[in-house]
């Protein structure tokens, strides 16, 4: 079964302070990772395509890599407008295309 | 450029009634998806429209369905609401299959 997971949940940070998150899946045809900013009572905001392992891209304080298994997202030096859930999907080819969520991680950047 | 729409953005519905909600994707956007979001469930794929043709469905009931004209605006129905109806809807568009999908602000749906 197609499976995307996420972690942590949640992470807090202080601002400034770098991390990372991470996103592994198990899926069958696959054709694309994204990852997507939600903010509380939006739709998600997408941030970035990856294609293929070794693939990296970069907007302002976040850089996506994607290995064959799984892909991380680096949030280097947070501010609190970073405050958001970070959403990981795949995308698959069975016939038509679909995304497949993870649950997302909370993340919190505390001034 | 404008982005995807959706109407109407809050509504309340009674056990047992019907609800209909309308997304307009981006401007040459073909492809329309649709998904539930819920706290206990995440993100789920409901189905995919393009051209007018349902492509892709996810697991969940009939009473979910779907269509998309020609204009490439989209509506997805549910029939005999439950409360466990009660969700964010989600509509995205893409330009074509194999590419990324923007989302609109959502419809939340409040079943009581």
């Amino acid at each position: 079964e197609d499976q995307v997971t996420q972690s942590p949940e949640a992470l807090r940070l202080q601002e400034g302070e770098s991390s990372s998150l991470n996103c592994s899946y198990t899926v069958s045809g696959l054709r694309g990772l994204f990852w997507y900013r939600q903010d509380p009572g939006k739709g998600p905001e997408f941030l970035f395509t990856l294609y293929s392992a070794g693939e990296e891209k970069e907007k302002e304080r976040l850089k996506a890599t994607l290995t064959k298994k799984e892909s991380f997202l680096h949030i280097t030096a947070p501010k609190p407008e970073d405050s958001a859930t970070y959403l990981c999907a795949v995308l698959i080819i069975q016939g038509a295309q679909k995304l497949v969520f993870g649950q997302g991680t909370r993340l919190t950047i505390n001034p | 450029k404008a982005g995807v729409t959706q109407t109407p953005r809050y509504l309340i519905k009674t056990r047992g009634q019907q609800v209909t909600l309308s997304c307009s994707p981006i401007s040459g956007h073909r492809s329309v998806s649709w998904y539930q979001q819920t706290p206990g469930q995440g993100l789920q794929f409901l189905f995919e429209y393009f051209s007018e043709t349902q492509r892709n469905k996810g697991n969940f009931p009939g009473r979910f369905s779907g269509r998309q004209f020609s204009n490439s605006r989209s509506e997805m129905n549910v029939s005999t609401l439950e409360l466990g109806d009660s969700a964010l809807y989600l509509c995205a568009s893409s330009l074509v299959a194999d590419y990324e999908q923007y989302f609109g602000p959502g419809t939340r749906l409040t079943v009581t």
